[in-house]
């Protein structure tokens, strides 16, 4: 089945650090790419859509300039929080989608734990 | 009014039980629907994807019913591995086809 990796699975860092979180897909090509964030006991959250070669496209009250958005090529997506505050602790997950495949349903990556002290 | 809204639970069964969730969803041009499985702390895997002629995969079954913009998903034979929580999800027509997700419902199989 599809693949998506996702790393690092877990951060701890001190307020005032970017924190750089790559998804990848393995062993398919994902021309959107999804970036979600999930509180305890809450849903996800669509924060962004990530287009290769393109800008992202970001939901609204997320801000584009603290969470920076790549899509370099078919197989990886990187999102940056910059300059983490406590408040942006959270489960941070991406999801990718097959190329020609806008009905299917997304792949996850194993998502990253982002704590921030 | 939530776009996907399911009963939070949790559902607290025995081994063997069977148990039925529902989920209701908004959007009535909503074009494709799924369940997803998210373990404690972990990402959420494909369960399986809901159709209007149902579908069943082993002890899995799953219903949509587009005129109710309802959809269920019914475990029979309950194991103590099914416990997780049931995300309902729902991909809106005309929304770029981002998927949107229900707050989830918690299962407990006990012994």
């Amino acid at each position: 089945g599809a693949v998506v990796s996702q790393h690092p699975s877990w951060v701890i860092c001190k307020s005032g650090t970017s924190v750089k979180i790559e998804c990848r897909s393995l062993d398919f090509q994902a021309t959107t790419m999804f970036w979600y964030r999930q509180f305890p006991k809450q849903s996800l959250m669509l924060m962004a859509t990530s287009n290769e070669g393109s800008k992202a496209t970001y939901e609204q009250g997320v801000e584009k300039d603290k969470f920076l958005i790549n899509h370099a090529s078919l197989t990886l997506s990187t999102l940056t929080v910059t300059s983490a505050h406590p408040e942006d602790s959270s489960f941070y997950i991406c999801s990718a989608r097959a190329t020609g495949s806008s009905n299917q349903p997304q792949h996850f990556g194993d998502g990253t734990r982002l704590s921030i002290l | 009014r939530k776009e996907v809204e399911q009963d939070p639970g949790p559902f607290n069964v025995p081994e063997g039980a069977t148990v039925a969730f529902n989920c209701t969803y908004s959007n009535s041009a909503s074009q494709s629907f799924f369940w997803y499985r998210q373990d404690c702390r972990k990402e959420p895997k494909l369960l399986m994807s809901v159709y209007s002629s149902g579908n069943e995969d082993g002890r899995f079954t799953a219903q949509l019913n587009r005129a109710s913009q309802y959809i269920s998903l019914l475990i029979r034979d309950s194991k103590l591995s099914d416990s997780a929580t049931y995300l309902c999800v729902v991909n809106f027509t005309g929304g770029g086809n981002k998927l949107t997700f229900g707050t989830g419902t918690q299962l407990k199989v006990e012994l």
